[in-house]
């Protein structure tokens, strides 16, 4: 009964590639995140979606491209992927935008080689 | 730098002794809230206090928030060897849209 799931936990790919992240809750909320953990743990914003509405794209490069199928869904591809693209991305869910507490899942580790 | 600052960057305590953790931001906040991330995992929600709100309890955690100074603190009293952890100061801003902006955390260790 995770709140906030995704998938893979662990991600080891090579320059170039493309992959996806997918990320899922189950707590009925509204909103949905990417965040970026680099290696300094510092934690960035990437994207936020309301009812499944692209409402904040931090500067991300566009081979970063969030996809919404409905409000308990949050994917993420990368398209060519890069060595500064290795870090833990973590989805997380609230009930309106940013004003209450956020349900992170558990972190995709992504290693590019 | 950041919108927040946790310090210090690194705590480690004695088990049973109290452990206070700073953060400061730069702009107007609706409310700062502060996480737990143990390692490997992802980052847990501990406690929000809102702009107006001067000092929140909860369990052994009390939290102050100084909007004068820009600055709250988290206390954890009677630490335990399971406090050990990263903790976040995060907050919530509008830049366009609302959203959360996270500090680099402080991480804390317990010693038993």
């Amino acid at each position: 009964d995770t709140a906030v799931s995704q998938t893979p936990k662990y991600l080891v790919t090579q320059m170039g590639n493309d992959k996806s992240i997918k990320c899922e809750q189950n707590l009925g909320h509204d909103t949905m995140y990417w965040y970026k953990q680099d290696s300094k743990k510092f934690l960035k914003i990437m994207f936020s979606y309301n009812n499944k509405e692209l409402i904040i794209n931090e500067t991300v490069p566009n081979r970063f491209s969030p996809k919404s199928p409905d409000k308990a869904h949050l994917n993420l591809h990368i398209n060519s992927l890069e060595l500064g693209d290795s870090a833990v991305y973590f989805c997380a869910s609230s009930q309106g935008e940013a004003q209450g507490a956020l349900h992170f899942g558990n972190g995709t580790r992504l290693t590019v080689t | 730098s950041q919108q927040g600052e946790e310090d210090p960057q690194a705590l480690s305590i004695q088990e049973g002794e109290n452990a206070t953790m700073n953060c400061s931001y730069k702009t107007s906040i609706n409310n700062l809230q502060w996480y737990r991330q143990n390692s490997g995992r992802g980052l847990v929600h501990l406690i929000l206090i809102r702009s107006n709100e001067r000092e929140k309890h909860s369990g052994r955690l009390r939290v102050t928030l100084d909007t004068s100074k820009k600055s709250s603190s988290l206390l954890i009293t009677a630490s335990r060897a399971a406090d050990t952890a990263s903790y976040f100061c995060a907050t919530a801003i509008i830049q366009g849209a609302q959203k959360l902006v996270f500090g680099q955390g402080t991480r804390l260790t317990i010693n038993p």
